[in-house]
C-alpha cells in the first residue's frame, strides 16, 4: 500500500518556464515532507523540506507548497534550467518516528534548452 | 566532509547465490538506513539503525536478508539466497538523527540477479 504517490512519471518543460511537480499522500499523521533530486548513477540529494505547521517554504528557485486538507504537496521550480533535469522524489514522515520516510515513485523532469 | 560511501557499485550474481553490500556513513551520523529501490519505484526502507541498534526492520525479508552495523559505524547488508526479484539498487543513507530530518544518500549498489 503506497502511502506517498507521484502520479506523473515524467514532465517536460521549456527552459525559463515553471516546473510543477506534484505529490499526494494518504496518511494524515505525516507531518514532515522532503523533496529529493536524483541524477543517474547517483544517490538522491536533499532539495527542500516543509513541516505541517507551514503551507509554503521557499529556497531560491524552489518552493514547496503543502495543502494538508487535500493531503497534497507540490514543488515549483522557477525558472527551470537544463541542469534541473533529474528525477524528483517526495518523501513523508511522521515526525516522532525516528525519521522513517516513505518515498513516492518519482517524477522525471526534462528541461529543454 | 566526506559523503556516504558504498561498495561495490555494481554486482551481478545468479539466483540462489549470496551477496553482501557495505556502507560507511558520514562521520558522526548516528542513524543509518538501507533502502531498496526497484526500477520505476521510489526507495523503500529495509532497515534503520540508531547507533548499532535496530529501530525499524519491518520491511526487511528476514528469511533471506540480514544487516548489521558494527560498533555503530559501518554497516553490511547481506542477501542469501538471492532471488530474481531482488534485482534493484540498494541505497545506504545516514542522518545525524537529531533535529535534522535530512538524510544523506550514498551512490547505491546496483544488483542484478540472473
Amino acid at each position: 500500500d503506497q502511502q506517498v504517490k507521484q502520479n506523473s512519471p515524467s514532465l517536460s518543460v521549456q527552459e525559463g518556464r515553471i516546473s510543477i511537480l506534484n505529490c499526494d499522500y494518504t496518511n494524515s499523521m505525516f507531518d514532515y515532507f522532503l523533496w529529493y533530486k536524483k541524477y543517474p548513477a547517483e544517490g538522491p540529494t536533499f532539495l527542500i523540506s516543509i513541516s505541517s505547521i507551514k503551507d509554503k517554504n521557499e529556497d531560491g528557485r524552489f518552493t514547496v507548497f503543502l495543502n494538508k486538507s487535500a493531503k497534497h504537496l507540490s514543488l515549483h521550480i522557477v525558472p527551470s534550467q537544463p541542469g534541473d533535469s533529474a528525477v524528483y522524489f517526495c518523501a513523508a514522515s511522521e515526525g516522532d518516528n525516528f525519521n522513517k520516510f516513505y518515498f513516492g515513485s518519482g517524477t522525471k523532469l526534462n528541461v529543454k534548452p | 566532509e566526506a559523503g556516504v560511501a558504498q561498495s561495490p557499485r555494481y554486482k551481478i550474481i545468479e539466483k540462489r547465490q549470496s551477496v553482501a553490500f557495505w556502507c560507511n556513513p558520514i562521520s558522526g551520523h548516528a542513524t543509518l538506513y538501507w533502502y531498496q529501490q526497484i526500477l520505476g519505484q521510489g526507495p523503500k526502507l529495509l532497515i534503520q539503525f540508531q547507533n548499532n541498534g535496530v529501530v525499524d526492520d519491518s520491511q526487511l525479508p528476514k528469511d533471506r536478508f540480514s544487516a548489521e552495523r558494527l560498533k555503530g559505524v559501518d554497516s553490511t547488508l547481506k542477501i542469501q539466497p538471492a532471488k530474481l526479484e531482488d534485482s534493484a539498487v540498494y541505497l545506504c543513507a545516514s542522518s545525524s538523527g537529531t533535529a535534522s530530518y535530512e538524510q544523506y544518500f550514498g551512490p547505491g549498489t546496483r544488483l542484478t540477479v540472473t
